[in-house]
């Protein structure tokens, strides 16, 4: 059974570039959800996605969005980037949350 | 606001020793607990889930316990390896409304078995 699949694994952008992160949950997965991981703020909750619609949503600006499709493949994007976007961030899918999460292994996203 | 506290920040025992490590939470409401463990750079795997209505869970050398009315888990290690450093994050579920559910991470142990 495949794991939750996150890609790219690292990436380096510039300041006010724009990027895009994937997550492809495990099969039948419909909950996606998304966390920002630093040294300094620990793991932070970005927001959750089930069938294709936005049910939750951490304290994070608006350059900060995502979206869910039909095969439960997410992404999240960040506009205008800023050095304290620099983190690992991660991706977590859940069959239903009585049931636990499962994360997988991150992007490192490095902004320079 | 749910506030997930772990102590001690970091540990170091040697290899063979028990040992144990404490997560707190502000809130009772909880749906479950999860105990995961994060290698260097990596992601998380999940250890052990405690559901709400449980006291612990067990999975080989490690024994999970959870007294929900006082906010307190424990993660107990058995004879400890070099293979078990790692951080170690605890995480409750709490409803967030809609449907909806999210975790709140304490900031883990980062655990240290000297061979």
């Amino acid at each position: 059974k495949a794991g939750v699949t996150q890609t790219p694994r690292y990436l380096i952008k510039t300041r006010g570039q724009q990027v895009t992160l994937s997550c492809s949950p495990i099969s039948g997965h419909r909950s996606v959800s998304w966390y920002q991981q630093t040294p300094g703020q620990g793991l932070q909750f970005l927001f959750e996605y089930f069938s294709e619609t936005q049910r939750n949503k951490g304290n994070f600006p608006g350059r900060f969005s995502g979206r869910q499709f039909s095969n439960s493949r997410s992404e999240m994007n960040v506009s205008t980037l800023e050095l304290g976007d620099s983190a690992l961030y991660l991706c977590a899918s859940s069959f239903n949350a009585g049931k636990g999460y499962t994360f997988g292994s991150g992007t490192r996203l490095t902004v320079v | 606001k749910q506030e997930v506290t772990q102590i001690p920040a970091a540990l170091s025992v040697p290899e063979g020793e028990n040992l144990v490590l404490n997560c707190s939470f502000t809130d009772s409401a909880i749906y479950n607990l999860q105990w995961f463990r994060q290698d260097p750079g990596k992601g998380l795997t999940s250890l052990l889930l405690i559901q709400s209505s449980q006291r612990e869970q067990t999975s080989g050398r490690l024994n999970a316990s959870l007294d929900k009315s006082s906010g307190r888990s424990t993660l107990y290690i058995a004879a400890s390896q070099p293979g078990d450093s790692a951080t170690y994050l605890c995480a409750v579920t709490q409803d967030s409304g809609a449907g909806s559910y999210q975790l709140t991470f304490g900031k883990g142990t980062k655990l240290s078995v000297i061979p």
